[in-house]
């Protein structure tokens, strides 16, 4: 079983809002990750979370706010967002710290729009 | 500087014709991995293979086969007898072994679309 699921599937929201993605993994794997991917672009890695700590922050602004709960959850804290901002987020899994052999299993990703 | 090249931006068919999507890649290290995920319209990435950078052997899956060759830094991906259920876009990405950050550099991939 290689699936990653991600809540809610489309999400809008307001400037001045707070919201949160939510991303689930059950295969046991000890890396997750965030994606931001604009239209006909490649996905751009914001953070990449090994063992439940932040271990990559790709200079992402502070209004994105990673958390991993546990092993099996990371979510997106959002808050003050900008219109900007409206994408397609997308979690992924891998076994461990990829980079190395692990293959990156993604999410359906949720499509956010900033109004 | 690692960079991955897919120069084809759009491609075309009509069903059950073959086609090859290029992928051209540009690593200083001699351990690293690359990838093709397909992504459909609905949004997620799919992934198709992996190959490291030892294995130059070529690899077939069903209708799908993919041709690694170091020494043009290319790894193609063909799919034969092409089906409407193959419209996606296609990435082709690369792992180095040495980053240590998990990073995936992405090509900036392929439109497929295949029509009936």
């Amino acid at each position: 079983d290689t699936e990653v699921t991600q809540t809610p599937k489309h999400l809008v929201m307001g400037m001045t809002n707070k919201k949160s993605l939510k991303c689930e993994q059950h295969m046991g794997h000890r890396a997750m990750y965030w994606y931001k991917q604009k239209a006909k672009k490649p996905p751009e890695l914001m953070f990449v979370y090994s063992y439940e700590k932040l271990s990559i922050n790709e200079s992402v602004p502070s209004r994105f706010s990673p958390e991993c709960p546990n092993s099996s959850l990371l979510n997106l804290h959002l808050h003050a967002l900008q219109p900007e901002d409206s994408a397609l987020y997308l979690c992924a899994s891998s076994r461990r710290l990829a980079g190395r052999t692990d293959t990156q299993y993604f999410g359906p990703g949720t499509r956010l729009t900033v109004l | 500087a690692q960079k991955v090249t897919q120069a084809q931006t759009e491609i075309s068919v009509v069903e059950k014709e073959d086609v090859t999507l290029d992928c051209v890649y540009e690593t200083r290290d001699t351990t690293y991995y690359l990838f093709w995920y397909k992504q459909p319209p609905s949004g997620e990435l799919v992934f198709l293979i992996r190959r490291n950078s030892f294995d130059e052997q070529n690899e077939i899956s069903g209708r799908y086969s993919w041709n690694f060759q170091k020494s043009t830094s290319s790894f193609n991906f063909t799919i034969t007898a092409s089906q409407v259920v193959d419209s996606a876009v296609y990435f082709c990405a690369l792992s180095e072994a040495t980053s240590n950050t998990g990073k995936l550099i992405f090509g900036q991939g392929t439109t497929l679309q295949v029509k009936p």
